[in-house]
């Protein structure tokens, strides 16, 4: 069965700092993998998809992720972190065709 | 344009009730998917519609039934409340809900329904 698993519950960073958010999957063949962020009484939005095309995957906002099947991670990063940033943060994979499957949210903090 | 609509945005129940509710795609989109978002979780697989036939389902009791309307929008009906249905309940629209296709799913602001 597919899975994803976020190693941080929480990420406090400071304003104008790397983010990094880590994100493990398990799956017997080749994932579509996804974030998604959550501002407070919004919905969810997609940052980024990767769907075995580049291993190096752009997104909005400054965000990028990169697939490494070594590894089985697909983690988020950003060179520099806005107050704008601060959201939960939820690591996706595909399990068929309509269905995804969450992992359990990063609630990242950024200080000023 | 508009995006996924969900009413009402909150609710309050008591247990032993039942609660419809409702959510309107983005135009053009015919696939509706359902999800529950316990407090401190991620969102949880309940439904979903394409062209107004279930589609697929997730782990979740028969309490939990929806429908697909000719004009896309979908309604999630929750029978006999129990205290732990208390979530955000969340509706996703796609075009024909393949996420195989790489098609992009978008999320409403959801409903949060709280069970007294």
């Amino acid at each position: 069965a597919q899975s994803v698993t976020q190693l941080d519950s929480h990420v406090s960073v400071s304003e104008g700092t790397p983010v990094l958010l880590r994100c493990n999957y398990s799956s017997s063949y080749s994932p579509s993998l996804f974030w998604y962020v959550q501002h407070p009484n919004k919905g969810l939005q997609l940052l980024l998809k990767y769907t075995s095309a580049a291993t190096l995957v752009k997104g909005i906002n400054g965000f990028e992720a990169e697939f490494k099947k070594s590894e089985t991670s697909f983690h988020l990063t950003k060179p520099s972190a806005h107050m704008s940033d601060a959201a939960e943060y939820f690591c996706v994979v595909r399990l068929n065709d309509y269905k995804l499957s969450f992992g359990a949210g990063t609630t990242v903090t950024v200080r000023a | 344009d508009a995006g996924v609509t969900q009413s009402p945005t909150h609710l309050i129940k008591t247990r032993g009730q039942h609660v419809t509710l409702r959510c309107s795609p983005i135009s053009g989109h015919k696939s509706v998917s359902w999800y529950q978002q316990v407090l401190g979780q991620g969102p949880q697989f309940i439904f979903q519609y394409y062209e107004k036939e279930e589609r697929g389902r997730g782990n979740f009791p028969d309490r939990f039934s929806a429908r697909q309307f000719p004009n896309y929008s979908s309604e999630l009906n929750v029978n006999a409340l129990l205290l732990g249905d208390s979530a955000l309940y969340l509706c996703a629209s796609s075009l024909a809900g393949l996420i195989r296709f790489q098609e992009t799913q978008y999320f409403g602001p959801g409903t949060r329904l709280l069970v007294l």
